[in-house]
């Protein structure tokens, strides 16, 4: 069974902290993705990765990074919680090649209060 | 503009009634996949249906069907006799650009509709 796994699922944290969100995926997906989500809002993109050490900023980059050391691992890092990047994260991944439906795999999702 | 509009904030049903939730997208490209996804409380992400946009023939998958209307611009969701459980947020979402190389996996999503069936 496929697994996109996000290490936290609830944290609390106070601000200014250095926040890691970790997901590791296990389908050997060379695309992987940070989404934030907010009521009435949607998902909206933080940043993906297509490769290893490689990554593209995607909608909402401010105040976050991100790492991809290793292929099956893709961290989202927030320099300096601010309480206005309290919300639910959400890590997915996806292959290449196949354009179709159902390859596109989510994590069950972080939520994050920062106090 | 968004790329992805769905305008029903909120959606009550009868149980056992069919129920469309609707979509309309903005894109230039002329490949691109459209879904459907369903969201419990429980914050999963669970795939409900895809529209790749060089099918012909509307995609159906169990009681959900994708109205796909293409010079409208518009992918419904339709959930035929609703149960209980699919009371959930349900967001559309499209992938553009299948030949674009890098970043063409991503989806962009709408802001969601918040379904709830009565019984």
């Amino acid at each position: 069974d496929v697994k996109v796994t996000q290490s936290s699922r609830y944290l609390v944290k106070r601000t200014g902290e250095k926040v890691f969100l970790e997901c590791v995926q296990d389908m050997d997906h060379e695309n992987m993705f940070w989404y934030r989500q907010d009521p009435g809002l949607g998902l909206r993109l933080i940043y993906f990765s297509y490769d290893v050490k490689m990554k593209e900023k995607g909608d909402i980059p401010e105040g976050y990074s991100v790492s991809r050391e290793k292929k099956e691992r893709f961290s989202l890092i927030l320099e300096s919680a601010s309480t206005n990047q309290t919300s639910m994260y959400l890590c997915a991944s996806s292959g290449t090649g196949e354009y179709s439906g159902n390859t596109i795999y989510f994590g069950e999702g972080s939520w994050l209060t920062v106090v | 503009a968004q790329k992805i509009t769905q305008t029903q904030p909120g959606m009550f049903v009868q149980e056992k009634e069919a129920v469309t939730l609707d979509c309309t997208y903005d894109t230039s490209d002329q490949s691109y996949g459209l879904f459907w996804y369903k969201q419990p409380s429980s914050g999963e992400m669970i795939f409900l249906i895809y529209q790749g946009s060089y099918d012909e023939q509307n995609a159906t998958e169990g009681r959900y069907s994708l109205n796909f209307q293409k010079a409208r611009k518009s992918a419904n969701l339709v959930i035929s006799a609703s149960q209980l459980g699919d009371s959930a947020m349900y967001f559309c979402a499209m992938r553009e650009g299948q030949d674009s190389g890098a970043g063409s996996y991503q989806l962009t999503f709408g802001k969601g509709t918040k379904l709830s069936v009565i019984p």
